[in-house]
């Protein structure tokens, strides 16, 4: 069975920019959630979807969109890119969204730099 | 707001060496994740710890979970250079499942 996949792996914008990154989750999982992970750092959770519908949200700006598909997989939209989001934007999938203690698999993520 | 602290940061030792990482809060987790993540990749689960005081061992690397679900450590005995690598521990604190996760170890061990 294929993981997460995710794409492209590698992107390059320029300030003001807008990106769209997408993630395919585990056959079968419903639920899709978003990490920037800062290099460096932890990663830091920024959306989760379930369902096609918005369960959570992170402490990101409102230029951080996302949304997920019949098919269950999902986008992450950033808009007005700044430097500072220059990142490693990981995708995770679980099987459900609202159970507790629910295992999330990571994709290989999107390196996103900001120019 | 609930913060995992990670220690140590770095950590460098040599091979065969035993080494135990710690990830602590002043939150109660419902479960936690220790993954290990390589440069440039995603993270990939190593296990999940639910119960408190709840130990579990995958080969030379042994977690526990705190008598009160605030804290976990991992321990690895007898590193090897294969053992290198961003370890990570994320704590599950409400339904659904997003992760708070610490700012990582990063181990290196030398042949």
């Amino acid at each position: 069975d294929a993981g997460v996949t995710q794409s492209p792996t590698h992107l390059i914008k320029t300030r003001g920019q807008h990106v769209t990154l997408r993630c395919s989750p585990i056959s079968g999982h419903k639920s899709v959630s978003w990490y920037q992970q800062v290099l460096g750092q932890g990663p830091q959770f920024i959306f989760q979807y379930y369902e096609k519908e918005e369960r959570g949200r992170g402490n990101f700006p409102d230029r951080f969109s996302a949304r997920q598909f019949p098919n269950y997989s999902s986008e992450l939209n950033v808009n007005a890119l700044l430097l500072g989001d220059s990142a490693l934007y990981l995708c995770a999938s679980s099987l459900e969204g609202g159970e507790l203690n629910t295992e999330a698999f990571f994709g290989q993520g999107t390196r996103l730099t900001v120019v | 707001t609930q913060l995992l602290e990670q220690s140590p940061q770095f950590l460098s030792i040599q091979e065969g060496e035993n080494l135990t990482v710690y990830c602590n809060s002043s939150s109660v987790f419902s479960s936690l994740q220790w993954y290990r993540q390589e440069p440039g990749e995603g993270p990939v689960l190593l296990v999940t710890v639910v119960t408190g005081g709840e130990v579990k061992k995958l080969k030379r690397l042994t977690f526990q979970f705190g008598d009160a679900r605030k804290d976990s450590s991992l321990h690895i005995t007898a590193a090897q250079p294969g053992d290198t690598g961003l370890y990570l521990c994320a704590g599950m604190w409400r339904a659904g499942n997003m992760l708070t996760f610490g700012g990582g170890t990063r181990l290196m061990v030398k042949p």
